[in-house]
């Protein structure tokens, strides 16, 4: 499938290490913030979310980090596993619809 | 996968022309985005239709046009294509406003 990765800034990992991805958003009004994962030739896929009200919230081996005074995101990926190699955005949902930030490469090395 | 599809799959058009995509719905959601996606770039949002109504449009000139159908499908279409319309144009569904959208594959334009 084609790339969507052109030109993103990239994280390289080994496997079994820790992640983080960081995002930097704009609307003070956003009330929804979430993290896909995008694989080449594929549509975003949901990761998890965290509400405008929280500071943290975790999934199963993901985490997402919320620093509103700085408007700030991350996303924590324990234990990365090659399968973890994607785009990974962050998304804020101002007014019910999502805008994107720019993307993270992710590549995880065996 | 997510159930939502989209077609074709890839499309190759020549300035000017017109194009039609088309998206099908998840079961049971009534609320479609629509999304430009150019290489290298997180997905910018064009419009949304909910019940067959536009409920919302992003920063996209009105040759970009829409449809939603009582089976909550959907058409973008397009008219006048300029080169930067090249991208991926992706649709998600979701169920009122819930903010977890389930995206298509995409449909990859390409205009010469």
């Amino acid at each position: 499938g084609e790339s969507v990765g052109l030109h993103l800034p990239t994280l390289s990992v080994q496997e079994g290490d820790n992640s983080i991805i960081n995002c930097a958003y704009s609307n003070s009004a956003s009330d929804y913030f979430i993290w896909y994962k995008q694989e080449s030739g594929k549509g975003p896929q949901f990761i998890i979310d965290i509400r405008s009200n929280m500071d943290k919230r975790q999934g199963q081996r993901v985490t997402v980090l919320l620093n509103k005074t700085v408007k700030h995101l991350s996303l924590q990926i324990a234990a990365t596993q090659p399968g973890d190699s994607a785009v990974y955005f962050c998304a804020e949902t101002p007014a019910g619809t999502l805008t994107f930030g720019k993307g993270t490469m992710l590549l995880v090395s065996p | 996968e997510t159930g939502v599809t989209q077609s074709p799959t890839h499309l190759i058009k020549t300035r000017g022309q017109q194009v039609t995509l088309r998206c099908s719905s998840q079961s049971g959601h009534n609320t479609v985005s629509w999304y430009q996606q150019a290489l290298g770039q997180g997905p910018q949002f064009i419009f949304q239709y909910y019940r067959e109504e536009e409920n919302g449009r992003g920063n996209f000139p009105p040759r970009f046009s829409g449809l939603q159908f009582p089976n909550y499908s959907s058409e973008l279409n397009v008219n006048a294509l300029e080169l930067d319309d090249s991208a991926l144009y992706l649709c998600a569904t979701h169920r009122d406003s819930y903010n977890e959208q389930f995206f298509g594959p995409g449909t990859r334009l390409t205009v010469l």
